[in-house]
């Protein structure tokens, strides 16, 4: 069964790093997403990206953050200068298509602890 | 703008009781509403979906019904298993290509 894969798996990091997650969605997936999770905490949406751009994001998704799709296949969702409050478990999912039918499909997720 | 708001927890019960988690929405259009599910130590997977009103979603003995008029999504099984253990998510999905709103989550404990 075709699934979203990200690394890391987990990633430690000192505060005022940069970081880069990444992501390989379902391949003939078109809507990719980011949402992360602070431990024990609800799932927060970040930004969504179609078409080579963003196509929303989040409040939570300021200046030091950016997204990529590098190539066919990545998706990628950087941190320019990590803070303590970054450290949360990150999710990558896809989607096939924009009906608000269909279903998101999730990652495993990748776990940014900053120090 | 939309949310979605479901119990807390977390919620213990013993196996083979019945279970109930509840789901209210608030959407300016017509969503489709999910159940995702999170495992300990895992991502989230879909556990079921209803796309319309009056639709019931079903899937591992779990089942759900879009109701309308209540604006709601409430998940029920039957008789839940310590394999059951885990976070429940209530979620929708609004528009054309637009995010999904998650709930915040109910965790659940079954004990043998």
């Amino acid at each position: 069964e075709p699934e979203v894969t990200q690394t890391p798996s987990h990633q430690v990091t000192q505060m005022g790093q940069e970081v880069i997650l990444r992501c390989v969605p379902i391949s003939n997936h078109l809507y990719f997403y980011w949402y992360r999770q602070i431990l024990g905490q609800k799932v927060e949406f970040l930004v969504s990206f179609y078409n080579n751009e963003i196509s929303e994001k989040s409040e939570i998704f300021d200046d030091q953050f950016s997204v990529e799709r590098p190539d066919g296949s990545n998706f990628t969702l950087k941190i320019r200068s990590t803070k303590l409050e970054d450290s949360a478990m990150y999710f990558c999912a896809s989607k096939v298509s924009a009906e608000n039918t269909g279903e998101l499909f999730f990652g495993e997720g990748s776990r940014l602890t900053v120090l | 703008g939309n949310s979605v708001t479901q119990m807390e927890g977390p919620v213990t019960l013993s196996e083979e009781a019945f279970l109930t988690i509840n789901c209210t929405y608030t959407a300016t259009g017509y969503p489709s509403l999910f159940w995702y599910v999170q495992y300990p130590g895992e991502g989230l997977q879909l556990l079921l979906k209803a796309t319309k009103a009056d639709d019931k979603g079903s899937n591992k003995g779990f089942e759900a019904t879009y109701r309308k008029e209540t604006t709601s999504f409430h998940l029920e099984k039957g008789s839940v298993q310590v394999s059951d253990s885990a976070v429940y998510f209530c979620a929708l999905s609004e528009n054309y290509g637009q995010n999904f709103v998650f709930g915040p989550g109910t965790r659940l404990s079954v004990l043998p």
